[in-house]
């Protein structure tokens, strides 16, 4: 079945670091979505890429779709205190299943 | 979002009882998910649903059961808890097709004892 993974599960950063998560599909997807998870809270959707190597921006989130469509990567340029939180990345899969990236901690040093 | 309503927060149970998590959109939704969080593990999705009577098996459907009566209820049963199932579930919803983005509810953590 299709697994999505991610790397690294945790990671500590130096507030203004920057900081890069990636996700590798065993298949190809049609898409990728993104999602923000905060302490304590409930996964926030920040994103969709769909197009082969595209590129998205949101201030300081750059996101990235691999051009065979298996991998993406989330980075955080500059982190700031509100960075802070779990980032998933989530393939659609038959049906309109999604499945999600075990994903990755953010914890931001002030 | 204020749409998608999870009840109970939380929950403690002991093994063995049965325990139904509700969940609630008022955005008249098509799909409808259940998902469950352990550390280390992501988000695995338990069961999902595309319109009401129609439901079908995610990743971890074993021990659980669901109902879709309507379109606005998706209701998740433990039949016979263990521990194993104590965790986080999320219920989100989506207007459907693979490129709609999933909008999840607050959570229900659950804890079998």
């Amino acid at each position: 079945g299709q697994q999505v993974m991610q790397i690294p599960q945790y990671q500590h950063v130096q507030e203004g670091e920057d900081f890069t998560t990636y996700c590798n599909s065993s298949t190809t997807l049609s898409n990728i979505q993104w999602y923000k998870q905060r302490p304590g809270g409930h996964p926030v959707f920040l994103i969709q890429l769909v197009k082969s190597g595209e590129v998205k921006k949101q201030k300081r989130l750059t996101f990235q779709f691999g051009e065979a469509k298996k991998n993406s990567s989330l980075h955080i340029t500059a982190t700031q205190t509100t960075d802070v939180g779990t980032y998933f990345c989530a393939g659609p899969s038959t049906g309109n299943q999604f499945y999600f990236g075990t994903g990755t901690s953010l914890t931001v040093i002030p | 979002d204020a749409g998608i309503t999870q009840s109970p927060r939380y929950k403690i149970t002991e093994t063995g009882r049965q325990v139904t998590l509700m969940c609630h959109q008022t955005w008249s939704h098509s799909y409808m998910f259940w998902y469950r969080q352990d550390l280390g593990h992501g988000l695995r999705l338990i069961y999902y649903s595309a319109a009401a009577d129609i439901t079908d098996k995610g990743e971890v459907p074993d021990g659980y059961v669901v109902s879709r009566s309507k379109t606005e209820n998706f209701p998740l049963t433990l039949e016979s808890a263990t521990r194993s199932q104590t965790s986080v579930y999320f219920c989100a919803s989506s207007v459907g097709g693979e490129r709609s983005p999933l909008h999840f509810g607050n959570g229900t953590r659950l804890t079998v004892t």
